[in-house]
Order: C-alpha cells, then structure tokens, then sequence
C-alpha cells in the first residue's frame, strides 16, 4: 500500500519569502505521479504542480517548483516569493500510473503567509 | 481546465434522514469518479470509486449500505448519505478522471447533521 507523510502540520512565512514544504511517500511502484494540491478557505482543491516519476527534471511552475528525488522518496515544494494568497493548506499527493487509479493524500501542512 | 459541479453546496438535515448529493462534470465525460470526505483540519480520505454503468468499490471501513453511490452516466454521479447522524457531518468532495494521471475536483458539500 502506498502511503504519503507531510511532517509539517503548520508553517509561516513572510511575504515575499522561500518556504520549502516536505513530503515523503512509500510505494513499491516505478511508475506513478506525484502532485501538490492547495486548498484554500474555500476548500476548492487547486493542483499546484505535479510531477511524472519518470521524469528526472523536477516540475515546476512559476514561483512553484519541486525537489523529487525518487530513490529517497522525497517529494518537496518550494514556493518563492510568497503572497498573500498563498496562505491554505497543502496537501501532497500520490497517483499510481494507471490511467484511472485513485489519488492518496497526505495529512496536509497549513501555511500561512504572514505580510 | 474541466469544470465539475457539486449540488448542494451546504445541507442541514436532521438525524434520520437521507441526503443526496450531485456531482456533474460540466465539459467532459468520464467512466471513473472518486467521493472523498474531509473531517475538519484532516486531510481527504478517499470513500469509494465508481465506475459507470458498474457497482462502486469501498474502502475499507465505508459502509455500503449508509453511503449510496449511483454512478449514473458519464457526466453524473450522486452519493446519498442513509439515515444520516451526526458523526456523518463532513465535507463530502467528488472528483473526475479523465485518466494520464489529471483529477477534476468538484467544490465539495458541506453536511451538517443535527
């Protein structure tokens, strides 16, 4: 079974700041993805960034990037300059490559963007 | 991006009685959806998966017979909470896949069961 841990329950960071957030998982797979998710007050699930495990290049999206490092099962956000609105919770994420298999979520880090 | 549809947004009900909620997929059609439930300040812990046209698959732990699932059609998928109690008050999410690994979430049902 696979299983996805977020040791961080709460983080701050000031505006305009880096904040790393960390995940690891566990799974006997070669082929799977891995995702961040956001999920605001409104509690809409946001795909942050999302990674192929096949891929060596780490995924990244504006001021969102990641350090996947597959052979530690080490799967971090880094969010440059943050905003404001960055402040929800976060939640990694596990998906087997099977074209329609579930999605396994970690327990969350609630992060807090503090102006 | 897809867009997918939840209805109610909030319900309130009364110990005892039933709930249905929707889940539409608004510009796409998918064989396979997920509901999940989200405790406060607690992660989603995925309930059951559906597949249409085919009888959904619990988790271990849901109970089948309280969580009702018909998977409909290819755009509609409703679960309806039976005899509802208070310990079923959650946030009840529903998602889409169009399979390569891409989730379509709706905005998830507040149920309050008093």
């Amino acid at each position: 079974a696979q299983t996805v841990t977020q040791s961080q329950p709460e983080m701050s960071v000031q505006e305009a700041e880096t904040v790393t957030l960390s995940c690891t998982y566990d799974t006997s797979e070669s082929n799977y993805y891995l995702f961040w998710y956001k999920q605001p007050p409104s509690r809409q699930m946001i795909l942050v960034i999302r990674q192929e495990a096949y891929k060596q290049q780490n995924a990244t999206e504006n001021r969102f990037s990641v350090n996947f490092q597959k052979a530690a099962k080490s799967f971090s956000l880094k969010i440059s300059d943050s905003q404001l609105g960055d402040t929800a919770m976060y939640f990694c994420a596990f998906m087997k490559q099977n074209a329609y298999d579930k999605v396994i979520f970690g327990p969350g880090t609630s992060l807090s963007v503090i102006p | 991006g897809a867009v997918v549809s939840q209805h109610p947004s909030r319900v309130i009900c009364k110990s005892g009685t039933s709930v249905k909620i929707e889940c539409r997929s608004l510009d796409f059609q998918a064989t396979t959806m997920f509901w999940y439930r989200q405790f406060p300040k607690q992660s989603l812990m995925l309930m059951a998966t559906s597949n249409e046209g085919s009888k959904a698959t619990y988790e271990q732990g849901v109970e089948k017979d309280k969580f009702l699932i018909n998977h409909a059609s290819l755009t509609l998928s409703t679960l309806t909470v039976t005899s509802a109690h208070p310990e079923d008050s959650s946030f009840y999410i529903c998602s889409w896949t169009s399979g390569g690994g891409t989730q379509y979430f709706g905005p998830g049902t507040r149920l309050l069961v008093l």
